[in-house]
């Protein structure tokens, strides 16, 4: 089936360390993004890409690093300059042109300690 | 970038028809109201968009004034699997930036 997957659905890493979130797409889908979610909050863009080997920040990319290799694959770390890591993050794809709706993974939550 | 505004909560009798409001009185004239609900813990899930025509599908309708300062999203026959956050989102421009507000918590209730 077609679908965007996140991996793993729970995480959790002592702080100071680094970790790595995997996003994983099957729907030649040129665009992907990367988005956090507090609770009771709304999504805020972290970083985005809309080709391979180029990526934009997004409003709160400080802490953040992507790379974006293949079109099927776009991983977030999540480093220990990041003061509040513990966060519910969510990768979405859409196609890069048109108006189409941005699809989801199941997100994977992280905690740190 | 333009903003979005929703109530924080609404309740919905199982079976009756629930009206989401969404006020976006800064929409720029090339953005798109799409909206997206997400069950607690899960990816969030496309339900429509529109431009300025109303539009219908399987899932629900969306009523977009004339103006376009405002939109409704409605979900003729509520059921309990409806419960979820609503979110009401403007499509910014060719970047393909989702802005997100919070979003309303609807609760459908037998």
């Amino acid at each position: 089936d077609g679908g965007i997957t996140q991996s793993p659905k729970y995480l959790f890493r002592k702080e100071g360390q680094n970790v790595t979130l995997s996003c994983e797409q099957n729907l030649n889908h040129d665009a992907m993004y990367w988005y956090r979610q507090d609770p009771g909050q709304g999504l805020r863009l972290i970083y985005y890409s809309q080709i391979v080997n180029d990526f934009q920040k997004g409003d709160i990319a400080e802490g953040y690093s992507v790379s974006r290799e293949k079109k099927e694959s776009f991983p977030l770390t999540v480093t220990s300059a990041q003061k509040n890591p513990t966060a519910f993050y969510l990768c979405a794809s859409s196609p890069r042109t048109g108006n189409t709706e941005a699809f989801f993974g199941q997100g994977t939550r992280l905690t740190v300690v | 970038d333009a903003k979005t505004t929703q109530p924080p909560s609404m309740d919905c009798a199982e079976g009756r028809a629930a009206n989401l409001p969404c006020n976006h009185s800064t929409i720029s004239g090339n953005e798109y109201v799409y909206w997206y609900r997400q069950i607690h813990s899960q990816g969030p899930q496309y339900i429509i968009h529109g431009l300025k025509n109303n539009e219908t599908n399987e899932m629900a309708s969306l009523i977009i004034t004339e103006d376009r300062k405002s939109s409704t999203l409605i979900l003729p026959h509520a059921t309990l699997r409806d419960t979820a956050v609503y979110y009401c989102v403007l499509h910014a421009g060719n970047n393909r930036k989702l802005i997100w507000g919070l979003g309303t918590s609807l609760a459908v209730n037998p």
